[in-house]
């Protein structure tokens, strides 16, 4: 099975809510990032953490990390309907290129 | 410039055809990457080059053959497809993290090529 798994698979919030979207994993990690993904389009990076960081800010974006639990969060605070998209965290392996996708979380904005 | 570009951005083949995909990245990246992704799934690793060598083949049918013709230029040919096969090929770069590159940091993703094969 995937290495990534993430809930919710969709959510549907108002402009202005926030959304939190939840990874867990498998195995040991060198880092997890979170990507978005527009309709049938190529993923944009939005952030990465390391496997020893906690907690990382980028604009209205907030991830955790517990490398305890192997569960990350990102948080997408103050919502708009151009934030409409699917996300999608990965994983990269220490010592190997390969990163493994979880299921991803489609979100909806309503405006 | 941090653009990674694919060509062609649709792609309809038979399946006697013979295709290749073309995908451009000009960040100086040493790590180059082959997704393919279904609809509403999350893409899936296809190969992985790091420095001009094939580092990673994710058990992918030899219908799908990769190139890696210099560091900026990543080809994927097609022969033989089948139906299944359709899907959104995914093209991404990305520096390797250590001298030698063993471990990767944030890849930049292509617009992806939409195969359908008939």
């Amino acid at each position: 099975s995937q290495q990534g798994e993430e809930d919710p698979q969709a959510l549907s919030i108002q402009e202005g809510e926030n959304a939190t979207m939840n990874c867990s994993y498998k195995t040991s990690i060198n880092n997890l990032q979170w990507y978005r993904q527009n309709s049938g389009r190529g993923l944009v990076h939005l952030i990465l953490i390391r496997s020893n960081e906690r907690e990382k800010h980028s604009g209205r974006l907030r991830v955790t990390l517990d490398t305890s639990k192997k569960s990350s969060s990102l948080l997408i605070t103050a919502s708009r309907a151009a934030d409409t998209a699917s996300y999608f965290c990965a994983t990269a392996f220490t010592g190997g290129f390969k990163t493994i996708f979880g299921a991803g979380t489609r979100l909806f904005v309503k405006a | 410039d941090t653009e990674v570009t694919q060509t062609p951005k649709h792609l309809v083949m038979g399946m006697t055809n013979k295709k290749s995909l073309k995908c451009e990245q000009h960040m100086g990246h040493r790590a180059m990457y082959w997704y393919k992704q279904k609809a509403k799934k999350p893409p899936e690793l296809m190969f992985v080059y790091s420095y001009e060598k094939l580092s990673i083949n994710e058990s992918v049918p030899s219908r799908f053959s990769p190139e890696c013709p210099n560091s900026s230029l990543l080809n994927l040919h097609l022969h033989a497809l089948q139906p299944e096969d359709s899907a959104l090929y995914l093209c991404a770069s990305s520096q390797p993290r250590l001298a030698g590159g063993t471990s990767t940091d944030t890849q930049y993703f292509g617009p992806g090529t939409r195969l359908t094969v008939l």
